[in-house]
């Protein structure tokens, strides 16, 4: 992958984490949009940030994006065991004119 | 609220072709402010992005990809297809269908279909 994630993060019920998404100069620090996906076990991605800050209709403000230079991140605040999933970051990649995803991170709440 | 369905054989030998539909429901595939793509997930792996279809009717794939796939659009049906020849074990994944606000390279997807595991196996 062209965006790099951590592995995995882990926080007690109520904690604040972070995501990070570490691309280059031809996605990321080209200015193309980050967005961010969640995936439950066994479940399609959805959609849980876009054009780096937005929250769809639906997500909890606990959610939110920002995004620097070749970096985006995702933070979670007031951990919840419901928040225990896969996060994606995704953005578009002007060297191979498609789109990037991250490498995926798990979030386990302790 | 849009909804995305992929459909197809869920196992396909080495060398042959896999072929998924996507239908689309509660809105129509010729609305010009939206791309239709498909990105797949080998199990326990990540996403990856396979191509998309544009409402000019010109396509855009993944260059891993590109020799392989083709993307192409039923409107009679409401439906976008995806064929991809000369599979390999490699090809088994979960494949996802999923729309894209049309712009200029700060598009997401968004809904996803419930996504179809095909396995490729003799």
């Amino acid at each position: 992958s062209v965006l790099t994630q951590p592995p995995s993060v882990s926080g007690a019920p109520g904690q604040r984490v972070t995501i990070s998404c570490t691309g280059s100069s031809s996605n990321i620090g080209a200015s193309y949009a980050v967005h961010w996906y969640q995936q439950l076990p066994g479940t399609a991605p959805k959609l849980l940030i876009y054009g780096n800050t937005n929250r769809p209709s639906g997500v909890p403000d606990r959610f939110s994006g920002s995004k620097s230079g070749t970096s985006a991140s995702l933070a979670i605040t007031g951990l919840q065991a419901e928040d225990e999933a896969d996060y994606y970051c995704q953005s578009y990649d002007s060297s191979l004119s498609g789109y990037v995803f991250g490498t995926g991170t798990k979030v386990t709440v302790l | 609220q849009l909804q995305l369905q992929e459909s197809g054989p869920g196992l396909v030998k080495p060398s042959e072709t896999l072929s998924l539909t996507c239908t689309v429901s509660g809105g129509s595939i010729t609305n010009n402010n939206y791309y239709w793509g498909w990105i797949r997930q080998p199990p326990g792996k990540g996403l990856e992005w396979i191509g998309n279809h544009y409402y000019s009717g010109s396509t855009n794939y993944n260059p891993s990809l590109k020799s392989r796939v083709t993307i192409f659009v039923d409107t009679s049906k409401n439906q976008f297809s995806l064929k991809l020849i000369s599979v390999t074990a490699a090809d088994t994944a979960v494949y996802y269908c999923a729309r894209l606000p049309s712009g200029s390279g700060t598009e997401w997807f968004d809904p996803w279909g419930q996504g179809a595991l095909v396995t490729v196996s003799s």
